[in-house]
């Protein structure tokens, strides 16, 4: 397709059950972003992957969140013994980059997957 | 460090009102703005930007101009839709001044949801 695709789109768990998260970046896009959207929190940048660069994990709550990017294109979100907290809708974006943000590579973003720790 | 601070919602408007969403922002360089545009169900889509000061960005009938003196970038629709009902997120990129809450450079507000009735 021509979008960021994210799968799956909702997935309900138990608590202390880990979760993996898909996300399928535009074709071509270099810069891929993970960010959460809790209700009344707005955004919350989690990770971001440029090429082959070792990726930005500075906003990752905690060791229980880890992302891998495989060649360069999809890219799994993986949450270990999740809990409640952790139920939101997770949100990846891609860019054509270098410059993250950069007025003239916006963010592509996918419409996310809600994850709700029961 | 970076902040957007933007109105809280719900806004709730009669079709054909006119719309004005606030948006401040604090950086620390020279950062661009942007608003994304969230409907339901869906990610956020790019709904306008403006990359220096006294800049106007404009689309789909929105607007919103780039002001240094107010540090602010209010969005404003002279006749709102029902189709227009959605999550609106100001965000600004600083890629001189550094990180903030992106640590990319790329900071959202928390969203000001938007709700049209006809």
């Amino acid at each position: 397709g021509a979008g960021v695709s994210q799968s799956p789109s909702n997935k309900v768990t138990e608590k202390g059950k880990d979760v993996e998260l898909r996300c399928d970046p535009i074709s071509g896009h270099t810069a891929l972003y993970w960010y959460r959207q809790s209700l009344g929190q707005g955004l919350e940048f989690l990770i971001y992957f440029q090429g082959n660069s070792a990726p930005d994990k500075s906003g990752l709550p905690s060791d229980r969140f880890s992302a891998e990017r495989t060649g360069g294109s999809v890219s799994t979100l993986t949450i270990q013994r999740t809990q409640q907290e952790d139920s939101a809708v997770y949100l990846c974006a891609s860019s054509l980059a270098p410059a993250r943000g950069s007025s003239n590579s916006p963010l592509h973003f996918g419409n996310g997957t809600r994850l709700t720790v029961t | 460090g970076n902040s957007v601070t933007q109105m809280e919602g719900p806004v709730t408007l009669s079709e054909e009102a006119f719309l004005t969403i606030n948006c401040t922002y604090t950086a620390t360089g020279y950062p661009s703005l942007f608003w994304y545009v969230q409907y339901p169900g869906e990610g956020l889509q790019l709904l306008l930007k403006a990359t220096k000061a006294d800049d106007k960005g404009s689309n789909k009938g929105f607007e919103a101009t780039y002001r240094k003196e107010t540090t602010s970038f209010h969005l404003e629709k002279g006749s709102v839709q029902v189709s227009d009902s959605a999550v609106y997120f100001c965000a600004l990129s600083d890629l001189k001044g550094g990180s903030g809450g992106g640590a990319d450079g790329l900071t959202f507000g928390k969203g000001t949801h938007l709700i049209i009735q006809p």
